[in-house]
């Protein structure tokens, strides 16, 4: 079942900050994020584990709210690197292997 | 090696004839996967297989037949494809199918299909 992920989009200022929340009504595993910038691969950023373990991107932030089963991601003093269509995917705690991604969010920063 | 390489990059192919798509890693990782993706819509998972077996299909076509000949190599084959099957097929990798739920996945760039 695949995460429900808002907003659809966003329009920055370089140096403004956004979030970006991905939720789930099952149990999840971890949850990751990734950025895929126009005719690019997927970029893995950061995942968040059950139990509060992070690993990723040293200057992206994120948190996973395991009761509410919610995780967000938070950019912040956002550079024009950061246009791209971000994407959330979530692991079961009852699946193996079948990372399922929400509908993205496109993120457009201007100058 | 931190890549997933796939070939070929674009493939433009009639609705009879037969293809195949490569993805290649020198990762070591065990778990490799397929996904197809429309235009402006997320990454959709096809097969993923874990230590070169067929572990998951999600009741995908016949029309696509996914091969594992190595640990390094996955490939999908194509024949008889419609035009709706148009899009941009993906491969990823991660250490393992059960470490890929605490290391993420690394995507190719993926080949873009076109069936006419």
């Amino acid at each position: 079942q695949q995460p429900v992920q808002s907003p659809q989009a966003v329009i920055l200022r370089e140096g403004e900050d956004a979030v970006i929340n991905c939720s789930s009504s099952k149990a999840l595993y971890s949850v990751h994020w990734y950025r895929q910038k126009h005719g690019e691969a997927p970029v893995f950023l950061m995942i968040l584990l059950k139990g509060g373990e992070q690993k990723g991107h040293e200057k992206i932030s994120a948190s996973f709210n395991e009761k509410k089963q919610q995780s967000s991601l938070y950019l912040t003093a956002s550079q024009l690197s950061y246009s791209g269509t971000y994407f959330c995917g979530t692991l079961k705690t009852d699946s193996w292997g079948k990372l399922q991604f929400g509908a993205g969010t496109q993120v457009v920063v201007t100058p | 090696d931190t890549e997933v390489t796939q070939t070929p990059k674009h493939l433009v192919m009639g609705m009879t004839n037969k293809k195949s798509l490569k993805c290649e890693q020198h990762m070591g990782h065990r778990a490799m996967y397929w996904y197809k993706q429309k235009a402006k819509k997320p990454p959709e998972l096809m097969f993923v297989y874990s230590y070169e077996k067929l572990s998951i299909n999600e009741s995908v076509p016949s029309r696509f037949s996914p091969e594992c000949p190595n640990s390094s190599l996955l490939n999908l084959h194509l024949h008889a494809l419609q035009p709706e099957d148009s899009a941009l097929y993906l491969c990823a990798s991660s250490q393992g199918k059960m470490e890929g739920r605490r290391y993420g996945y690394t995507f190719g760039s993926g080949t873009r299909l076109t069936v006419v």
